[in-house]
């Protein structure tokens, strides 16, 4: 079963504002991951945040974690159309490097 | 440099039938992951490899085999097709610990 939730399951903004998605988990982590997935294609992965760290800068991402919230979000600055996807954050817990995925995000860019 | 390779890319099958889904990586990753995604649905572990010759059980593991026999390949197998294994099947590899990296998918039917 899924271990989290994330938050909005869907979101439609316009191209230049930033677009905020949420991640809620149950249990303790090694570390979280957002990934991207593009319509009918695989996932690409965005950004890794450790278990220690609270906050994390990519480019135009910028994620966060609280790990005594069991939370994190994804932060995507002056978006673009090309920012059309479904966003997925996945948890590692164990060993195994597994991935525990949550049920994600769909963000739409409207120019 | 292919990345994740899956074969094919589509199929459909007939309840009761048997296919192989292959899966490549020319990284030289570790560990091979088999996710299946439905639709509004994060993805979910089938089965992983942390290593040639080994395997091991994930979240949804029934009615699914799988073999590492070398490093850069990773099968998934269903020996009687049931509709509910309809379904797009990612293949992903990785190091030992970071992010994952994902094939295009399969997209399976079984009617």
């Amino acid at each position: 079963s899924q271990q989290g939730e994330e938050d909005p399951q869907a979101l439609s903004i316009q191209e230049g504002e930033n677009a905020t998605m949420n991640c809620s988990y149950k249990t303790s982590i090694n570390n979280l991951q957002w990934y991207r997935q593009n319509s009918g294609r695989g996932l690409v992965h965005l950004i890794l945040i450790r278990s220690n760290e609270r906050e994390k800068h990519s480019g135009r991402l910028r994620v966060t974690l609280d790990t005594s919230k069991k939370s994190s979000s994804l932060l995507i600055t002056a978006s673009r159309a090309a920012d059309t996807a479904s966003y997925f954050c996945a948890r590692t817990t164990g060993g195994g490097n597994k991935l525990t995925f949550g049920t994600g995000t769909q963000l739409k860019v409207e120019l | 440099n292919a990345g994740v390779t899956q074969t094919p890319k589509f199929r459909v099958l007939k309840t009761g039938q048997s296919m192989t889904l292959l899966c490549a990586q020319d990284m030289n990753h570790e560990y091979m992951y088999w996710y299946r995604q439905d639709p509004g649905m994060g993805l979910r572990l089938i089965h992983y490899s942390v290593g040639e010759g080994t395997t091991a059980k994930g979240e949804v593991p029934d009615g699914y085999n799988v073999s590492r026999l070398k490093k850069q390949n990773f099968l998934l197998g269903l020996e009687s097709a049931a509709p509910s294994q309809t379904s797009v099947y990612f293949c992903a590899s990785s190091p030992p610990v970071y992010e994952q990296y994902f094939g295009p998918g399969t997209r399976l039917t079984v009617t």
